[in-house]
């Protein structure tokens, strides 16, 4: 009921290029959709999220794109930079009832080369 | 702001013996999270406090992981005895409110191995 799938696993871009990474999700109760960007050696850190009333979202060379009827979500980066290399998870939330509960992709390795 | 702070940053023990993890979260930060991540996956959630209570632990396993956080501030995670599948990253993490906008802060964590 709470199972996210993430895709692709591991991915390599040019520098440059457009970077597309996927969440499906099977729980209709998740309210809020965030991605979190990880670095070697690093904790996850909030990159990005969307809440389910908007359909998409943009910060910089990051966009979510919400797809409610789908039950996906995807993070885009235009322009993607070296400095991009991580892993990226999505983490669609459910709130409230005294329990913020995350449910974690498998996450993305990303590479983007120079 | 000061980040959530973990100590020690890695851990190597023997199965069977113990070994514990401290976490120093966020000022102000009222909640808790204790997250294991296996190389390669996601984190997995292992506990969650509200100030010094916990709201969910379903995914700890009792008989050998146990959680605390006095005066619901400082935490510390405990394995004992360890066994060579909890070879891991164990990632602290803190949050202002529980609601679902409020996002996670994590701090660096403990690579602990089991040999």
């Amino acid at each position: 009921q709470q199972q996210v799938k993430q895709s692709p696993q591991s991915l390599i871009v040019q520098k440059g290029g457009i970077s597309i990474i996927n969440c499906a999700y099977e729980n209709t109760a998740f309210d809020y959709f965030p991605w979190y960007q990880q670095f070697p050696g690093k904790g996850p850190a909030l990159l990005i999220a969307i809440r389910p009333d908007v359909s998409e979202k943009k910060e910089g060379r990051f966009t979510i794109s919400f797809n409610k009827s789908a039950k996906q979500f995807s993070l885009h980066i235009m322009d993607s930079q070296p400095g991009d290399s991580a892993t990226y998870f999505c983490a669609p939330t459910i709130g409230g009832q005294g329990a913020q509960k995350l449910v974690f992709g498998q996450g993305t390795r990303l590479t983007i080369n120079p | 702001e000061a980040g959530v702070a973990q100590s020690p940053r890695y851990k190597i023990i023997e199965k069977r013996q113990s070994v514990a993890f401290w976490c120093n979260p966020i000022s102000g930060h009222a909640t808790l999270y204790w997250y294991q991540q296996i190389l390669g996956q996601g984190p997995k959630l292992l506990i969650q406090f509200q100030n010094n209570g916990v709201v969910d632990d379903s995914q700890l396993p009792k008989d050998r992981f146990s959680a605390e956080r006095l005066k619901g501030v400082d935490s510390t995670l405990k394995i004992q005895p360890a066994k060579l599948e909890d070879s891991a990253v164990y990632l602290c993490a803190s949050s202002l409110a529980v609601r679902s906008d409020s996002p996670l802060h994590f701090g660096n964590g403990t690579r602990l191995t089991v040999t």
